[in-house]
This record gives structure tokens, C-alpha cells and sequence, in this order.
């Protein structure tokens, strides 16, 4: 099973800062890479599907790049409703389905 | 408007069984690969099995094979999870999602998630 690896497991960050998460895959995956930002107590949102495009209503300051094993999620200017777990998700090779351990932004 | 709505979940005993029932609104449920996502309590996100749009294609992870079972009615626009030999791991949020594109032997990003139907396993 392909393992994701996230990092950082957490961070905090404050109004406005920019942030990046990393997500490092055991074997390389192309770009079928997603990531979904989780509030406390909802469901998972999609933001990001194939490593790089951003669905649609998902505002223009989070963006996704990379391809292989190395990716990242950017956010350009955290606001007040970023903070949230971000997952990565690989559909390359199944099964399993794996998802990525959690990144948790909080407010600093 | 696309709407995902799970029920079924509640307390079980280990040992026991329970089938999870996700009815789907909103899009032509037919044309779409349906997956069930798991959170245990304070844990990460963990895929638990998929359906195929016409049941053609079937996968479970590890964790549930030979214990639980996928199935789906496109009839009643409805797909289901029986649980059974349930263990105290599999206490989680059950969460129904809509594969946003796949319907065939293919698996992708879920676009679409219910609001989940809590799982305890406990004596």
C-alpha cells in the first residue's frame, strides 16, 4: 500500500501568513493527489483534486502542486476560516485508498 | 443540490452486526462509484470500501475485508455497508462520499461527503 506521509503533523499560524503543507508519497503516484480541508465536527471538503486543480467555489488563495512523491498545499494569506485538518489523498494505486496522517493549523 | 445523508449507525456489542444505509439525492446516483470513509475518535481519515456505479467493482480495505460488505440499489438511489464481527477499532464516523468522477474499475477524489452516522463498539 502506497503510505503518505504529511508534514507538519501541526502548526500554528497567524491572520495573513502564508502556509505550506507537505505531503511525501512512499512510491511515486503521478498526480492523483487530493487534499480536503476537515473543520472540527463536518464532514471533509475537497479543495484540491489531481495535485494541482482546485475545485470549484474553493477560494483562489489555497493552491497544490507537485507530481511523483513530493506535494505541497499552499495557502497565500491564512484567514480566520482556514484554520481546519488538511488531508492528502492518493488514488493512484488501490486498493487501499490512502489518506495522508492530518495536518492541524492553528491559531496562533 | 447534491445531499448525502447516512443512518444505521449506534452501539453495538463486539461480535455484533449493523448495516449503514447512505441515501443519495440530487445527481443521477447510477453514474457514480459510492465509498465509504471512516474517522475513529480523534484519528485521521480511513478509506473503508467502494462500489462501482453498476456494482460491477467491489474494494474493500484490509482493515473490513471478510467482515463488512458493500452493496448498493440504484433504484432507491441508496447504497449500504453491513458491518459484521464488529471489533472495538471499528468505532468511527461513518462517512457516505460520491466519487466525483469515476464509475467504472477506478477510484477518485470524493467530492461530495454526508454529514456520517457515528459506529460504537463497546460491551
Amino acid at each position: 500500500a502506497i503510505q503518505l506521509t504529511q508534514s507538519p503533523s501541526s502548526l500554528s499560524a497567524s491572520v495573513g501568513d502564508r502556509v505550506t503543507i507537505t505531503c511525501r508519497a512512499s512510491q511515486g503516484i503521478s498526480s492523483d493527489l487530493a487534499w480536503y480541508q476537515q473543520k472540527r465536527g463536518t464532514a471533509p471538503k475537497l479543495l484540491i483534486s489531481h495535485a494541482s486543480i482546485v475545485e470549484s467555489g474553493v477560494p483562489s488563495r489555497f493552491s497544490g502542486s507537485g507530481s511523483g512523491t513530493d506535494f505541497t498545499l499552499t495557502i497565500s494569506s491564512l484567514q480566520p476560516e482556514d484554520f481546519a485538518t488538511y488531508y492528502c489523498q492518493q488514488f493512484n494505486s488501490y486498493p487501499p485508498l490512502t489518506f495522508g496522517g492530518g495536518t492541524k493549523v492553528e491559531i496562533k | 443540490e447534491v445531499q448525502l445523508m447516512e443512518s444505521g449507525g449506534g452501539l453495538v456489542k463486539p461480535g455484533g452486526s449493523l448495516r449503514l444505509s447512505c441515501a443519495a439525492s440530487g445527481f443521477t446516483f447510477s453514474s457514480y462509484t459510492m465509498t465509504w470513509v471512516r474517522q475513529a475518535p480523534g484519528k485521521g481519515l480511513e478509506w473503508v470500501s467502494s462500489i462501482s456505479a453498476a456494482s460491477s467493482y467491489i474494494y474493500y480495505a484490509d482493515s473490513v475485508k471478510g467482515r463488512f460488505a458493500i452493496s448498493r440499489d440504484n433504484a432507491k438511489n441508496s447504497f449500504y455497508l453491513q458491518m459484521s464481527s464488529l471489533r472495538a477499532e471499528d468505532t468511527a464516523i461513518y462517512y457516505c462520499a460520491r466519487d466525483s468522477y469515476c464509475a467504472g474499475d477506478c477510484l477518485s477524489p470524493n467530492d461530495y461527503w454526508g454529514r456520517g452516522t457515528v459506529v460504537s463498539v463497546s460491551s
